[in-house]
């Protein structure tokens, strides 16, 4: 079946680095790839999404980019917050599985002030 | 006031006991969802619903059923609980009138089953 495979699981950067989470996924037929972030205590909430016509998004700090060919595609988050210390969780969506989302593993994100 | 949600926030449960996780939501979407959450493995979809008469197993709906109540409301009940159904459970919605692709959760219910 599909799947989506998220590296890495857990991820410790200094204020002001960078962070980059990675995922990869199997059904080739996917085409919308969103990043959820789950706080403590909250459900996930989106971020940020791409979809399979376009390479590369970006939002403030927070940018995603998309390998088609390989099946990858991976999160940037510049500049980093302690306020971005959360869960990440890549997922990928496609049509013909009836708009049912495959998530990853999730990464758990440490930004030490 | 919240969009999406749940209640109970918190339950212990034993064995055996039949148990029912409750979902509503003022946003007016079609399309509502239940997710279970495990350590290291994300959320895998139970079952989901596209309007109040659709109902749709996901990849781990064995031990579990739905009810679509209402548009607003999407109940998930465990008809006898075992322990590996210790985990956190997510309720979601979706609009398939607008972007059809993003999904807004609740705050989830963490369920212990002993």
């Amino acid at each position: 079946g599909e799947n989506v495979e998220q590296h890495p699981s857990t991820l410790s950067v200094q204020e002001g680095d960078s962070a980059v989470i990675k995922c990869t996924y199997s059904d080739s037929a996917s085409n919308y790839f969103p990043w959820y972030k789950q706080e403590l205590g909250k459900g996930p909430q989106l971020i940020i999404d791409i979809r399979s016509n376009v390479g590369e998004k970006k939002d403030q700090r927070i940018a995603v980019t998309l390998n088609k060919t390989a099946k990858h595609f991976s999160l940037h988050i510049t500049e980093t917050q302690p306020e971005d210390s959360a869960v990440y969780f890549c997922a990928a969506m496609g049509v013909s599985g009836g708009f049912k989302t495959i998530f990853g593993a999730g990464t758990r994100l440490f930004v030490k002030a | 006031d919240a969009d999406v949600t749940q209640t109970p926030r918190n339950r212990i449960t034993k064995t055996g006991k039949r148990i029912m996780l409750e979902c509503s939501q003022t946003k007016g979407h079609d399309r509502m969802y239940w997710y279970r959450q495990d350590p290291g493995l994300g959320l895998r979809l139970i079952y989901y619903s596209f309007d109040v008469k659709d109902i749709n197993k996901g990849e781990i709906s064995d031990g579990y059923s739905v009810s679509r109540q209402a548009q607003a409301k999407f109940s998930l009940s465990l008809e006898s609980a075992i322990p590996n159904q210790t985990a956190l459970y997510f309720c979601a919605t979706s609009d398939p009138s607008g972007d059809p692709y993003e999904q807004y959760f609740g705050p989830g219910t963490r369920l212990t089953v002993t």
